[in-house]
């Protein structure tokens, strides 16, 4: 959608687990971001990405960590699942030089069990 | 950023116009609105944006008072398309990446 793609699109997991999940950008703008939502609260930011290597903390970024080696790909790593992690994922790209250009990924859908 | 209020739900009938209503009365000088739209179980769409002028594109027009305190998202003729989630959110718009901060925003019940 736009350029913007996430992966994968529902995963069902294990407490404990480690779980990576990616968002790809084909049109290699600069900001990238991950949010999630959940019933009740909204969309919420987690980590977001200034450039390669470039990262810092959103709103609920406790249990979670982000990398991004490269420019088109920004991970989100879960590094141990839990229940309360259970939500969607959305993704989200700013388009440089626009002031209002932020695009969302399709979103994927995590169960932890 | 400024903070948002919306109604929590609404409803159109189907061919009338939906007026969606956003108070922002903390909203600064430099701070825009915007207004997303998230249909069910989609990313979040991005509608139109102003700062202090009345705007309008193919999607819908945003009427911003003079006192910019709060505005309005119009949607000229609903379809049960446009049934959805609308946020309004006002920022600073420059190049440090400020994010979107998402409220609760308005669900609009579009009916036949």
């Amino acid at each position: 959608d736009a350029g913007i793609t996430q992966s994968p699109r529902h995963k069902v997991t294990e407490t404990g687990t480690p779980v990576t999940l990616r968002c790809h950008q084909t049109e290699n703008h600069r900001y990238m971001y991950w949010y999630r939502q959940d019933p009740g609260h909204g969309l919420r930011l987690i980590h977001y990405s200034y450039g390669v290597k470039d990262t810092d903390k959103g709103e609920v970024s406790d249990g979670y960590s982000v990398s991004r080696s490269k420019t088109e790909d920004f991970l989100l790593t879960l590094e141990s699942a839990t229940s309360s992690q259970t939500s969607v994922y959305f993704c989200a790209i700013r388009r440089d030089n626009t002031n209002y250009g932020y695009t969302f990924g399709s979103g994927t859908r995590l169960t932890v069990v | 950023d400024a903070k948002t209020t919306q109604p929590p739900s609404m409803d159109c009938a189907e061919g009338r116009a939906a007026n969606l209503p956003c108070n922002h009365s903390t909203i600064s000088g430099n701070e825009y609105v915007y207004w997303y739209r998230q249909i069910h179980s989609q990313g979040p769409q991005y509608i139109i944006h102003g700062l202090k002028n009345n705007e309008t594109n193919e999607m819908a027009s945003l009427i911003i008072t003079e006192d910019r305190k709060s505005s309005t998202l119009i949607l000229p003729h609903a379809t049960l398309r446009d049934t959805a989630v609308y946020y309004c959110i006002v920022r600073v718009d420059n190049n440090a990446g400020n994010m979107l901060t998402f409220g609760g925003g308005t669900r609009l019940m579009v009916k036949p």
